[in-house]
């Protein structure tokens, strides 16, 4: 199995500019959690999805911030418009059934909006 | 106030030292995860707990619910074990810990 999957593995964008992130899933898992870690804030939970349908956005910082996940295989997190105080590193993370499981981490992509 | 304290931030130990890192919360939680995370950025999850004790290989994850309290422990330590260690509960919703920060020293 690949594991989770992310790309870019590294964004850079000036600021005002769209940024969508990408992500693929375990095979069969029902779960996906997008994450965003920052020195000031460390690991903080954007959004989480249950068998496609978001069950948690109340991490999502601002209308800025959308995700969605049109299929069991993929889920995109996009920033419009991007600000240099969204720069950090974006996880996303997968586990078998609820949020209660072991969850199965991406490798990140870093972002840099200048 | 945060709902979930780490301790203790930072740790340096000798290679084959015994190795305890606490988690404390205060918020009713479903589960309780402790992640790694290397120098190079990727994170593992470590451990999945509701109750009682988990073992895999040199590492021992204990939580006691009525305490609200739980420990990351590493047997014979090993500088690759050098590392990010965060702890994480979920419930209604997830808190995660600021990390704690373990170098081992050949």
């Amino acid at each position: 199995d690949a594991g989770v999957i992310q790309s870019p593995r590294h964004e850079v964008t000036e600021m005002g500019q769209e940024v969508t992130l990408r992500c693929k899933p375990i095979s069969g898992h029902n779960s996906l959690f997008w994450y965003r870690q920052t020195m000031m804030r460390g690991l903080e939970l954007l959004i989480y999805f249950n068998n496609n349908v978001p069950i948690d956005d109340s991490g999502m910082p601002e209308d800025r911030f959308s995700a969605k996940m049109p299929n069991a295989s993929f889920s995109t997190l996009k920033i419009q418009p991007s600000e240099p105080r969204d720069s950090a590193v974006y996880f996303c993370a997968s586990s078998l059934t609820t949020r209660y499981n072991e969850q199965f981490f991406g490798p990140g992509t870093r972002l840099t909006v200048l | 106030k945060n709902e979930v304290e780490q301790s203790p931030q930072n740790l340096t130990a000798q290679e084959g030292e015994f190795i305890t890192i606490n988690c404390s919360y205060s918020v009713g939680i479903s589960a309780l995860h402790w992640l790694q995370q290397h120098p190079g950025g990727g994170i593992v999850s470590l451990f999945m707990l509701s109750s009682g004790k988990k073992k895999h290989g040199r590492l021992i994850a204990t939580i006691n619910i009525q305490e609200k309290h739980s420990s990351l422990h590493i047997t014979a330590s090993h500088p690759r074990d050098s590392a990010v260690y965060i702890c994480a509960v979920t419930g209604n919703q997830f808190y995660f810990g600021t990390g704690t920060s373990l170098t081992v020293i050949p």
